[in-house]
């Protein structure tokens, strides 16, 4: 049972444009949601939360959606690098005080310059 | 890089073989994390300990155990091991609860 999802496994977008990567899940008791960028041989690397008490949180060229009725939630860049190629996972964490988190599959973004 | 160190980087070994994997936190982080990912796969969470105590425990297999040390360091034991075990095993660490996790790079293991 997959809680998390990142039903786009692959991405394509022009350098300068707008990437959007999709994320849905199934618990309504997630209440943290972070994104992270994987390059290959590296560890993943944390870019972006939010808590489920905002529907919006931006960085830079980094923002995350929540839309808790939904139950999804999206990581845009603007405007996207090629530095920006890289695994995308989305993840979920279950209620105050827990420390378990769930990961989506992950989506490859290719900018494409 | 993250701070998290993972040893060692790659791993081979045969079928009903033991190993362990040892990972070094980042400073002053309390928790930390093992993760499980398999090819085409996302990160599976495999245990999460909390200065030295256990706190979640996920998909981990019953020939698969963790400790955490007195000096946060963490190790983590595969037993037994099976085909299917071949995979990148990451470590992360973070603060506390609802924080950022960082990670490690990684022990590739592979099982012949």
């Amino acid at each position: 049972d997959q809680q998390v999802k990142q039903n786009s496994p692959s991405l394509s977008v022009q350098e300068g444009r707008i990437s959007i990567l999709n994320c849905d899940y199934t618990n309504s008791m997630f209440d943290y949601f972070l994104w992270y960028k994987k390059y290959p041989a590296e560890g993943p690397t944390f870019l972006i939360s939010i808590s489920s008490i905002k529907d919006k949180n931006e960085d830079g060229r980094f923002t995350v959606f929540l839309n808790k009725s939904a139950k999804h939630l999206s990581l845009h860049i603007v405007p996207s690098q090629p530095g920006d190629s890289a695994v995308y996972f989305c993840a979920a964490s279950e209620g105050p005080g827990t420390y378990k988190y769930i990961f989506g599959t992950g989506t490859r973004l290719k900018v494409l310059a | 890089d993250s701070g998290v160190t993972q040893t060692p980087k790659h791993l081979i070994t045969a079928t009903g073989q033991r190993v362990t994997l040892r990972c070094s936190p980042r400073s002053g982080d309390l928790s930390v994390y093992w993760y499980q990912q398999s090819l085409d796969q996302g990160l599976q969470f495999l245990i999460q300990y909390y200065n030295g105590e256990e706190r979640a425990k996920g998909n981990i297999l019953e020939r698969f155990s963790a400790q955490q040390f007195p000096d946060l360091h963490s190790e983590l034991n595969l037993s037994s091991l099976e085909l299917g075990d071949s995979a990148l095993y990451f470590c992360a660490s973070s603060v506390d609860v609802h924080q950022p996790q960082h990670f490690g790079d990684g022990t590739r293991l592979s099982i012949l």
